[in-house]
């Protein structure tokens, strides 16, 4: 079984500051990796999308790479804003499985003004 | 804009109740997932769907649960009965093939 593991579970950066976030999954077969955005009581939103055959994905101040040697992805968001405090998730998609994900537990991210 | 819909978006319910939730998935979509999310678990995958036929529900507790897509446009998720412990927030997904998931607003149960 996939287990996808996101380390630090918290962060607090400074306004303007650029941050990694990184995450971590078991089982470097994968079909795809997904990283989202949750507000405090809201559903995910999803950021990005990297398949497989991609190293990398870009949208706006964000960016994320994927390295499926060594199980790793990270989510780059550069000069942060408040407005980007939330929790961050990724989800990998097993080979084996095609679309079925697993999460990871989040990292929740404060941007400080 | 398309997006996943879920009702109700709020259940309170008394131990020993049915509980429905609803979804209704973007649509040209051909897999729908639900998920449940409490704070000691995180995100836990219940069931998912592809073309309306269930591939896989090994997450969900089946003397309790039941998932099923009456049509294209609708999945339900059931408990019966509800117990305290399934007090949690129920996540509805879709997507298209292997591809990008995206997510409704969720529906917030409390079992007392």
């Amino acid at each position: 079984k996939q287990e996808v593991t996101q380390i630090p579970a918290a962060l607090s950066v400074p306004e303007g500051e650029n941050l990694v976030l990184n995450c971590s999954f078991t089982d470097s077969a994968i079909y795809n990796l997904q990283w989202f955005r949750q507000d405090p009581g809201k559903g995910l939103t999803s950021l990005l999308l990297i398949q497989s055959s991609q190293r990398e994905q870009t949208s706006g101040r964000l960016n994320a790479s994927l390295d499926k040697s060594s199980g790793r992805s990270t989510l780059y968001i550069a000069a942060s804003q408040p407005g980007d405090s939330a929790t961050y998730l990724c989800a990998a998609a097993p080979v084996n499985t095609g679309n079925q994900f697993y999460f990871g537990t989040g990292t929740s991210l404060t941007v400080i003004p | 804009d398309a997006r996943v819909t879920q009702t109700p978006r709020h259940k309170v319910t008394e131990m020993g109740q049915e509980v429905t939730m609803r979804c209704q998935p973007i649509l040209g979509h051909n897999t729908v997932f639900w998920y449940r999310q409490t704070m000691m678990q995180g995100l836990e995958l219940l069931a998912y769907f592809r073309n309306r036929a269930p591939l896989d529900d090994s997450g969900m507790p089946k003397d309790r649960f039941s998932a099923e897509m009456p049509d294209a446009t609708l999945a339900t998720l059931k408990i019966q009965p509800s117990e305290p412990r399934d007090s949690a927030v129920y996540f509805c997904a879709s997507g298209l093939g292997g591809n990008e998931q995206f997510f409704g607003p969720g529906t917030r149960l409390t079992v007392l």
